[in-house]
């Protein structure tokens, strides 16, 4: 079955270091997200690719950055610019933007 | 701009309907909406779009009001895995926008 796959689940980082979250989709679709959720809130968009090789910010896109080399796979890293890294991180997916999003399992980052 | 849901939790018993709103400041376009179980990623219901017509879940209908700067998302004969957190989000700069911004969220329990 098609889907986004986005590894690891749980990842543990310390101060300081640089992170990197994996988002791959097999769903053949064209535009890809990075979600960040915290408790209580909504989701707020890091970064989005409409497109292999091109991609635009989101509403908080400072300390974080974003690669779309292939169709399939949208990695995020979480720099140490990111001053409040520790959340719910959430890859999406959909065929334009008329359409619903897919969603990945999401993965939950703690900084320690 | 983050659109306004309401309200923030409702408790129903198995059969019962319900309503959620989400409204913003400006007219929407289109609005996604989207359900979250606990520790799990979102799932896409539906979109509504301007001229009423909606894309999705069967059992659930949604609308706008008669300015369009609200939608009310129509939850009808609630079963238990209705439970869950539902969000609403309009394209940030029209239909057919990459960008959405999701509100807070809406919190439903369904109870036997």
């Amino acid at each position: 079955d098609g889907g986004i796959t986005q590894s690891p689940k749980y990842l543990f980082r310390k101060e300081g270091q640089n992170v990197t979250l994996s988002c791959e989709q097999n769903l053949n679709h064209d535009a890809m997200y990075w979600y960040r959720q915290d408790p209580g809130q909504g989701l707020r968009l890091i970064y989005y690719s409409q497109i292999v090789n091109d991609f635009q910010k989101g509403d908080i896109a400072e300390g974080y950055s974003v690669s779309r080399e292939k169709k399939e796979s949208f990695p995020l890293t979480v720099t140490s610019a990111q001053k409040n890294p520790t959340a719910f991180y959430l890859c999406a997916s959909s065929i334009d933007g008329w359409s619903g999003y897919t969603f990945g399992s999401g993965t939950r980052l703690t900084v320690v | 701009q983050q659109p306004v849901q309401s309200p923030q939790a409702v408790i129903l018993r198995e059969g019962e309907d319900a309503v959620i709103n989400c409204s913003s400041s400006k007219a929407l376009y289109s609005v996604h909406w989207y359900r979250q179980k606990h520790g799990e990623a979102p799932v896409f219901l539906m979109i509504l779009l301007k001229g009423g017509e909606q894309k999705g879940h069967e059992k659930i209908s949604a609308s706008f009001n008669e300015k369009k700067q609200q939608s009310s998302l129509y939850l009808t004969a609630s079963q238990l895995s209705y439970s869950g957190t539902y969000f609403c989000a309009p394209p940030d700069s029209g239909a057919g926008s990459y960008q959405l911004t999701f509100g807070k969220g809406t919190k439903l329990s369904v109870i036997p």
